[in-house]
């Protein structure tokens, strides 16, 4: 157990919606991190939050967008879903917003229909 | 911009039989290298890390890697897989100012007895 939180484990929707994950991470850390596993992408960072502010972006859509909040959760919101967003979602937590071991959570798997 | 590349995509070894999964880099400064494993429907766990010091780094389960600069490589290995080591594996690549993570395409490691 890594110590990071993810909610919920699965999620099945149908294209158009809108979805919120959401993740907790470990005590004391201050980083979020968020990645996206799909099989034709593989493993590719999203975006990156530090106390609460957005420290670097990846490949992240227009129509995805994340916060990380006061208590340091982060969420990532998914809208006009598209059968292609269809992936597992992980959320990654680190001490510090410099390079340091990140802590991944169990992930959660979502489907679009 | 920085690359993981791991070219085997599949192996498969004996239970007792040495292992060895080849992770090459590129990265134009001073990388911070990962092996991460991931078993089915479960998140990624973090087997060992590279940040500087001694190039041969010892990590969880008995695993260890070896950092080649040299060679750009980052190739972990163990003296005797067991059955419980089936899983995939992915390498990843970061480095101090850009925190995220930019992972390999993994290696599914299939043991048979």
């Amino acid at each position: 157990d890594s110590g990071v939180t993810q909610t919920p484990k699965h999620l099945i929707t149908a294209t158009g919606q809108r979805v919120t994950l959401r993740c907790s991470p470990r005590s004391g850390d201050l980083s979020v991190y968020w990645y996206q596993q799909s099989l034709d992408q593989g493993l590719q960072f999203l975006i990156q939050y530090y106390n609460g502010e957005e420290r670097a972006k990846g490949n992240i859509l227009e129509r995805f967008s994340a916060q990380q909040f006061p208590d340091l959760h982060s969420e990532l919101n998914l809208s006009s879903l598209e059968l292609g967003d269809s992936a597992l979602y992980f959320c990654a937590s680190s001490v510090s917003g410099s390079m340091q071991t990140q802590y991944f959570g169990p992930g959660t798997r979502l489907l679009v229909l | 911009a920085q690359s993981v590349t791991q070219p085997d995509i599949h192996i498969t070894v004996s239970e007792g039989a040495s292992l060895e999964l080849r992770c090459n880099y590129s990265y134009g400064a001073t990388p911070y290298l990962f092996w991460y494993v991931q078993s089915p429907g479960q998140g990624l766990q973090l087997l060992l890390k590279y940040f500087s010091g001694d190039t041969l780094v010892q990590g969880i389960k008995g695993f260890e890697a070896e950092f080649k600069r040299s060679q750009s490589s980052f190739n972990l290995r163990k003296p005797s897989v067991h059955w419980s080591d089936a899983a995939e594996y992915f390498c990843a690549v970061g480095a101090r100012g850009n925190e995220k993570l930019t992972f390999g395409t993994g290696t599914r490691l299939t043991i048979i007895p």
